[in-house]
């Protein structure tokens, strides 16, 4: 079946520093990719997509590449903020049934 | 506007109780989800609705009933619920069943049984 994997967290930064969440996929068929952002006491909002090969999604200064030789969706912030700290869940969704989530990482940006 | 909004945004309620959760969007989605999220995990996929009927039920026990009025509300009603039932509820609608689109997400409501 479908699967999502993420890296393990808690990621620990300091503010403006560089910020890469790496994400693998298996699907039967093409994918769209997804990452989405929780923050603490709230549901989940989207924050960027692809929807084919090679589609950079980007938003709010993070971006992710849609890699299907890797099967890859990394997410990446060239600077982060103390506002970013958040769980990151990286999602598919093939059609057949509903969003495949990965099982998040928590980032905590400090001062 | 992708919003979709829950309420309540926070319940608690006793083992024999009855209660409703209530969500809601104007986007003109076709397909309806809710969700399941325990402390530090990932959202678990309970009920899909593809077109106002239900499509998918995860093997979700029958103390959880959901319901689809109309295109735009989905409810789920709650009853004789257990301790292990608490959690963040989510729903979240998509323009179209059986594609790949993205999913836009409410804000939870939080139950906690006791």
């Amino acid at each position: 079946g479908d699967s999502v994997t993420q890296m393990e967290g808690p990621v620990t930064l300091s503010e403006e520093a560089f910020l890469t969440i790496n994400c693998t996929y298996t699907a039967t068929g093409y994918p769209s990719l997804f990452w989405y952002v929780q923050y603490p006491g709230e549901g989940l909002q989207l924050l960027l997509k692809a929807t084919k090969a090679d589609d950079k999604g980007s938003n709010k200064g993070f971006e992710a590449t849609y890699r299907k030789e890797t099967t890859s969706f990394h997410l990446e912030k060239g600077s982060v903020q103390v506002s970013d700290s958040a769980v990151y869940f990286c999602a598919s969704n093939t059609g057949r049934r509903a969003l495949t989530f990965g099982s998040g990482t928590r980032l905590q940006v400090q001062p | 506007d992708t919003e979709v909004t829950q309420t309540p945004k926070h319940l608690v309620m006793g083992m024999t109780n009855k209660k409703s959760l209530k969500c809601e969007q104007h986007m003109g989605h076709r397909a309806m989800y809710w969700y399941k999220q325990k402390a530090k995990k990932p959202p678990e996929l309970m009920f899909v609705y593809s077109y106002e009927k239900l499509s998918i039920n995860e093997s979700v026990p029958s103390r959880f009933s959901p319901e689809c009025p109309n295109s735009s509300l989905l409810n789920l009603h709650l009853h004789a619920l257990q301790p292990e039932d608490s959690a963040l509820y989510l729903c979240a609608s998509s323009q179209d069943p059986g594609q790949c689109w993205e999913q836009y997400f409410g804000p939870g409501t939080r139950l906690t049984v006791t």
